[in-house]
């Protein structure tokens, strides 16, 4: 599976959108691109995923560039509580050998300031 | 939506007993699931994809002998860490693959935090 690279960490004032990067360069054609989000000593929770357009849900949105090699998870209104660690993932389709398995890198950590 | 139960969320145990892990999708059936890993301030770590009704395929550098992973049904799976020793002291997770459409959504447990004295 491609390779993904995220900056460590960000900050954001609640209130306003979190705006958080991914590059992956090395993306194929049959790539799809995840984020989950871990909250301290839980286990990952989904937020959104897509292929090559543009994704939206009530959590947030996700921006794929035309040529799929970057990505922006947008949360649009952060609070206090969306403090976690931002997961950016890039996965075969289910039908590839590698089982469909999520590959974790290092994350964003994103603090949201009151 | 998907929802995975995982107990106990955290165990004690002593250095050289056995340690159960279960890992149950409660509305769903998990035709494959993960365990993961994950040490104090790093990423999840993979450690071996269980597939239900056959053997589970592990992760290189990760002992099958010592971590035994069964998948009997569609909404079980267990990880035994056998004789359990002080490094093996982190926070396992488990993830069940659910189809959604065409494609397959992944949902986690709440992992277990396992101290080994």
């Amino acid at each position: 599976d491609a390779k993904t690279t995220q900056p460590p960490s960000m900050d954001c004032a609640e209130g306003r959108a979190a705006n958080l990067p991914c590059n992956h360069s090395t993306i194929s054609g049959n790539e799809y691109v995840y984020w989950y989000r871990q909250i301290h000593s839980q286990g990952p929770q989904y937020i959104i995923h897509g292929l090559k357009n543009n994704e939206t849900n009530e959590m947030a949105s996700l921006i794929i560039t035309e040529d799929r090699k970057s990505s922006t998870l947008i949360l649009p209104h952060a609070t206090l509580r969306d403090t976690a660690v931002y997961y950016c993932i890039v996965r075969h389709y289910a039908g590839g050998t590698s089982y469909g398995k999520l590959t974790f890198g290092q994350g964003t950590i994103l603090t949201v300031h009151p | 939506g998907a929802v995975v139960s995982q107990h106990p969320s955290w165990v004690i145990c002593k250095s050289g007993t056995s340690v159960k892990i279960e890992c149950r999708s409660l509305d769903f059936q998990a035709t494959t699931m993960f365990w993961y890993r994950q040490f104090p301030k790093q990423s999840l770590m993979l450690m071996a994809t269980s597939n239900e009704g056959s053997k589970a395929t592990y992760e290189q550098g990760v002992e099958k002998d010592k971590f035994l992973i069964n998948h009997a049904s569609l909404t079980l799976s267990t990880l035994t860490v056998t004789s359990a020793h002080p490094e093996d002291s982190s926070f396992y997770i488990c993830s069940a693959r659910a189809r959604q459409g065409y494609d397959y959504g992944y949902t986690f447990g709440s992992g277990t935090r396992l101290t080994v004295v």
